[in-house]
């Protein structure tokens, strides 16, 4: 299986400050397709993950531009240009480039 | 936007067989995505079980394969999951999410359920 690890593994940030979060891969997430299967997930207090990043840098719909994703291989990295209050919860980087897909162990954000 | 909603027991015996189905509702489980399961015990991060395709077509993480079975049941618009011989390591929320793709090869999971907390303890 491919290990993604995830560092830090806590952060306390002050609003509107910025915040990054790395996310480690053991093999290349880069596809024979040209494209790299490496997404960012949210999981908010009492609710399930929800997708913010696909392919390293692309925001799905709806997800605020102060969030980017960045990186290439197996080194990537999560963005938060200015904190806010509604962005407490555990950060998640997956993989799916190969079965089964694998998540890191989480970055735990709190804000200040 | 659509819905959808696990359920089964919240406690199950070590040695005995964890069932959950997935309800889905405002999505048709027989268009042409996958659906898939995830746990997350306790305090840990999230494991990617396994998934079933309309056709019935399944994949198990090879961790669990021995004893997942993973099926889907059109005329419901639901998909289930039984897990045999667990013990307390099984104990997790599971939560049931789609998969937004025809294959596996690549993809993400789009949609989830809230989860349900399945503890394994006598």
């Amino acid at each position: 299986d491919i290990v993604v690890t995830q560092t830090p593994l806590s952060l306390s940030v002050t609003p509107g400050q910025p915040a990054s979060i790395s996310c480690t891969s053991s093999q290349s997430l880069l596809h024979n397709d040209g494209k790299t299967y490496l997404y960012w997930y949210v999981q908010k207090p009492g609710q399930p993950p929800q997708a913010l990043i696909h392919e390293v840098s692309n925001r799905f719909s709806g997800v605020p531009d102060r969030f980017s994703g960045s990186g290439s291989g197996t080194d990537f990295t999560l963005k938060i240009s200015r904190a806010e209050a509604e962005d407490v919860g555990v950060y998640y980087c997956m993989q799916s480039v190969q079965l089964p897909w694998t998540f890191g162990q989480g970055t735990k954000v709190e804000i200040k | 936007q659509g819905h959808l909603q696990e359920s089964g027991p919240g406690l199950v015996k070590p040695s005995e067989t964890l069932s959950l189905t997935c309800s889905v509702s405002s999505y048709s489980i027989s268009s042409n995505f996958y659906w898939g399961w995830i746990r997350q015990p306790p305090g840990r991060g999230l494991e990617f079980i396994g998934a079933v395709y309309p056709t019935g077509s399944t994949y198990y993480n090879p961790s669990l394969t021995t004893r997942l079975s993973i099926s889907i049941h059109t005329s419901n618009n639901q998909f289930s999951l039984k897990l045999s011989s667990v013990t307390a390591a099984d104990t997790a929320v599971y939560y049931c999410a789609r998969v937004p793709m025809s294959f596996l090869s690549v993809g993400w999971f789009d949609t989830w359920g809230h989860g349900t907390l399945v503890t394994v303890s006598s």
